[in-house]
């Protein structure tokens, strides 16, 4: 299995501009996490999905963000327009079920400046 | 709120010595207790999880936890560290629905230990 993988791996982008995430899930997990790795907050959860139903997303930080899972092999977060503030690292996580354990990806690093 | 705790920052050992990372966690029910660890850029993979019953979990790379529910801890270990185990470490619980019980599925992460090892 190839893991979860993310894409792009780094981006950097100038503030004002839409950035797009993405992540394709290892098959058959059906809960989908998008968590964001700061030296200030750590590790925190954005949103996440239960076979593609968002269901949680209280961690969203703003109307900047929005995450969509249209199938169950592909999610996006997007954030537009993009902020200095917004730079860190994005992870997703996949998991068989709700309460199991998760499997992150590589992460991707985002700079805005 | 649901919570966990990392006390230390930073931890340096020297090769070969024991490793003890401390991790307490303020849950209502039995929690879902998991060790991840993260090398610099890279993302974050499991060594070890209690979910229930033996409270003695092992793991991967030699590392193994305990469960100490009067203790509200899950203390990650190790008898002999190599060079190759500096990382950063993190403890995590799944976290509770706070309205109908039971896990939500999100995990709730401590700020983690980073780990240096002295030759």
């Amino acid at each position: 299995d190839a893991g979860v993988i993310q894409s792009p791996r780094h981006e950097v982008t100038e503030m004002g501009q839409e950035v797009t995430l993405r992540c394709k899930p290892i098959s058959g997990h059906n809960s989908l996490f998008w968590y964001r790795q700061t030296m200030m907050r750590g590790l925190e959860l954005l949103i996440y999905f239960n076979n593609n139903v968002p269901i949680d997303d209280s961690g969203m930080p703003e109307d900047r963000f929005s995450a969509k899972m249209p199938n169950a092999s592909f999610s996006t977060l997007k954030i537009q327009p993009s902020e200095p503030r917004d730079s860190a690292v994005y992870f997703c996580a996949s998991s068989y079920g709700q309460g199991d354990e998760q499997y992150f990806g590589p992460g991707t690093r985002l700079t805005v400046t | 709120a649901q919570s966990v705790t990392q006390p230390d920052i930073h931890i340096t050992v020297s090769e070969g010595a024991s490793l003890e990372l401390r991790c307490n966690y303020s849950y209502g029910a039995t929690p879902y207790l998991f060790w991840y660890v993260q090398s610099p850029g890279q993302g974050l993979q499991l060594l070890l999880k209690y979910f229930s019953g033996d409270t003695l979990v092992q793991g991967i790379k030699g590392f193994e936890a305990e469960f100490k529910r009067s203790q509200s801890s899950f203390n990650l270990r190790k008898p002999s560290v190599h060079w190759s185990d500096a990382a950063e470490y993190f403890c995590a619980v799944i976290a509770e629905n706070m309205n109908y019980g039971g896990s939500q599925g999100n995990l709730i992460f401590g700020k983690g230990t980073k780990l240096s090892v002295k030759p």
